[in-house]
């Protein structure tokens, strides 16, 4: 079946590094995308990948292996403010149809 | 720019009503997505529109979920009759060039729906 497995929460201290593992089975790979929620806002673009290899933005950096069905999103000196969920989603298709994993909260503590 | 925005923010009906979500897309961009997140689970595909016709609509539940697109700018989502497991949160999102299934997509905050 189609599924996108992403860890539920993650805890990390402020400052420090966290990655967010991301494992799919989809019928179609056109690119995986990271967003990042924060509670009852817009999900907002972070990066995505098309090729297999590291995509870095700033903090945000994220991998990619078709092969093996398997991203991740690592981001660097954690602020505060990074504590939001992260939407793992691939576009399945040509037209940008997009399947998501449930999410993975991230919790920065001082 | 302004970003991608929905009306309502927040509804509350009773189960055998109808609601109409609004969704204003990022002007110029020709795809328009909808997709839903029922409580507890992953965000979901509903439908896909390039300019204003319906390029997908493999995601909608069933004949209550009405789509449409007049003109090619802003869209609508009527539900009627409103169901109990309607309630959810839905997302409106938009890209610009169809055809370029890796183009990003611009979010709305999404409309949270609630079927008592």
């Amino acid at each position: 079946g189609q599924n996108i497995d992403q860890p539920t929460e993650m805890t990390a201290t402020e400052g420090a590094i966290v990655q967010i593992n991301c494992t799919y089975q989809t019928s179609g790979f056109n690119g995986l995308f990271w967003y990042q929620q924060h509670a009852g806002e817009a999900p907002t673009f972070l990066s995505y990948n098309v090729l297999d290899g590291l995509e870095e933005k700033g903090r945000f950096s994220s991998f990619l292996s078709r092969s093996k069905g398997y991203s991740y999103l690592l981001l660097k000196e954690l602020q505060m403010k990074d504590s939001a969920s992260y939407l793992c989603a691939v576009s399945t298709d040509s037209w940008g149809k997009f399947q998501f994993g449930a999410g993975t909260q991230v919790v920065v503590t001082p | 720019e302004a970003g991608v925005t929905q009306f309502p923010s927040h509804s509350v009906i009773e189960k055998g009503q109808t609601v109409t979500l609004r969704c204003d897309p990022i002007s110029g961009h020709d795809n328009l997505y909808w997709y839903r997140r029922v409580m507890g689970k992953e965000i979901k595909f509903l439908l896909h529109f390039v300019k204003e016709s319906k390029q997908d609509e493999s995601g909608m539940p069933n004949n209550r979920f009405l789509a449409e697109r007049t003109g090619g700018t802003y869209s609508t989502l009527k539900v009627q009759p409103a169901e109990l497991e309607d309630s959810g949160v839905y997302f409106c999102a938009s890209s610009r060039e169809y055809g370029r299934g890796f183009d990003e997509q611009f979010f709305g905050p999404g409309t949270r729906l609630t079927v008592l």
